[in-house]
């Protein structure tokens, strides 16, 4: 099974509305990630997980938290976000943070702030 | 700080036709990876092809390859016998060497198959 799971698929919130993205693999891998992307642009790095802790932010702002409650599963907490911010969220897996292992991402879940 | 430029926004090929798609990259590393990601529209992204800087021989796999020029920091992909399920964002990108396992992505080349 090479599949990275997200939900939901679509999402519209509020500027002032809590809400939470969910990534799920079962390969095994050690590493996970979350990328943005906007409409014909590649996808923007925002956090890396290896071996469950987070190893690199890329300087996102506090309005996005990440969370990984154990190996298989990756969240993504939103509070108080932006018009800005409506994207597409992938989320992505690895076998190791190191080496030339392929990046497994998911379809996305697609976020619309009003 | 590792860059990838593919300087082809768009680009066209007729069915059964080959296009080749451009990339080139610019690292201070030796050692690295590199790869050609597509992602159909509104579809899941997935890896075409890998290279390992390593290794002198291109990468092939079925319908694609690369033409991977190290010295040139070059790495474009080659599609054979184009079909339409081909029709895509493609993606160069560049993973370096440091933890982590960063990809760095190219802007990226919408390709459309011509039936």
């Amino acid at each position: 099974d090479t599949e990275v799971t997200q939900t939901p698929k679509h999402l519209v919130m509020g500027m002032t509305n809590k809400k939470s993205l969910k990534c799920e693999q079962h390969m095994g891998h050690r590493a996970m990630y979350w990328y943005k992307q906007k409409a014909k642009k590649p996808p923007e790095l925002m956090f890396v997980y290896s071996y469950e802790k987070l190893s690199i932010n890329e300087s996102v702002p506090s309005r996005f938290s990440p969370e990984c409650p154990n190996s298989s599963l990756l969240n993504l907490h939103l509070h108080a976000l932006q018009p800005e911010d409506s994207a597409l969220y992938l989320c992505a897996s690895s076998q190791d943070p190191i080496g030339g292992y392929e990046q497994y991402f998911g379809p996305g879940t697609r976020l619309t702030v009003t | 700080a590792q860059t990838v430029t593919q300087s082809q926004p768009e680009m066209s090929v007729q069915e059964a036709e080959t296009v080749t798609l451009s990339c080139t990259y610019d690292t201070s590393e030796s050692d690295y990876y590199l790869f050609w990601y597509k992602q159909p529209p509104s579809r899941q992204m997935i890896l075409v092809i890998r290279q390992e800087a390593y290794k002198q021989q291109n990468a092939t796999e079925n319908r694609f390859s690369v033409n991977f020029q190290k010295a040139a920091k070059s790495f474009s992909l080659k599609i054979s016998d184009s079909q339409l399920g081909d029709a895509a964002m493609y993606f160069c990108a560049y993973r370096t060497m440091e933890y982590g396992n960063k990809l760095v992505f190219g802007a990226g080349t919408i390709l459309r198959v011509k039936s």
